[in-house]
């Protein structure tokens, strides 16, 4: 089974400063990536996903970017962070092929713009 | 347009009861993925079940539970014997289309189980 890794667990970042959140995944090759967003006491939303290297999908404008330099890596970036940009960050991992429709997710980041 | 509906924004047991999570959903698509997630205090979102919208039958997984019923849009969670383990928040999900790439999400319902 995939193994689906994020790093920084925790960040503070002040307001208008950059950010790179990092996402890897182990145990399967070309998966479809996803990075979700969960503000406090809310539900998930999909802010990208990837099919594949270089491919990005984004579901919703906004202050962030995606990027997929490699097979098992997805990245989520912001030239200038907004405060309305904390919360928790999950990346999420899914085997493509028919019958594998199933997302799993890493722990987690937990992002606080001051 | 998809929907996921999670009524019950927080509920409480005593430990040993047994508690029902609600989930309602609305899909123009005929086929679908229904799906279960906990989320315990770290955070972390742990797959539990995943239901296709062809299949009806019931699943029993040791003292889960899930109900899914077409007729009335509910793919509903039961706990048996709750335990202080079980304290989490739960989201419903759903996938329209097979292949598709976005889960839609309920707002979820916070479950605590008292000792």
């Amino acid at each position: 089974s995939q193994t689906i890794h994020q790093w920084p667990a925790t960040l503070v970042q002040p307001v208008g400063s950059p950010l790179s959140l990092e996402c890897t995944v182990e145990g399967t090759s070309n998966p479809n990536l996803y990075w979700y967003r969960q503000a406090a006491g809310r539900g998930l939303q999909l802010l990208f996903y990837s099919v594949g290297i270089g491919q990005i999908s984004s579901e919703v404008p906004q202050n962030l970017s995606a990027s997929r330099p490699q097979d098992r890596q997805f990245i989520l970036s912001s030239k200038k962070l907004l405060l309305s940009d904390s919360g928790f960050y999950l990346c999420a991992c899914e085997r493509t092929g028919q019958g594998e429709e199933t997302q799993y997710f890493g722990p987690g980041t937990r992002l606080l713009v001051l | 347009a998809q929907k996921v509906t999670q009524a019950q924004t927080e509920i409480s047991v005593v430990e040993k009861e047994d508690v029902t999570l609600d989930c309602v959903y609305e899909t123009r698509d005929t086929t679908y993925y229904l799906f279960w997630y906990k989320q315990p205090p770290s955070g972390e979102l742990v797959f539990l079940i995943r239901r296709n919208s062809f299949d009806e039958q019931n699943e029993i997984s040791g003292r889960y539970s899930w109900n899914f019923q077409k007729s009335t849009s509910s793919f509903n969670f039961t706990i048996t014997a709750s335990q202080v383990v079980d304290s989490a928040v739960y989201f419903c999900a759903l996938t329209p289309n097979f292949g598709a790439n976005n889960l839609f999400f309920g707002t979820g319902t916070r479950l605590t189980v008292i000792p």
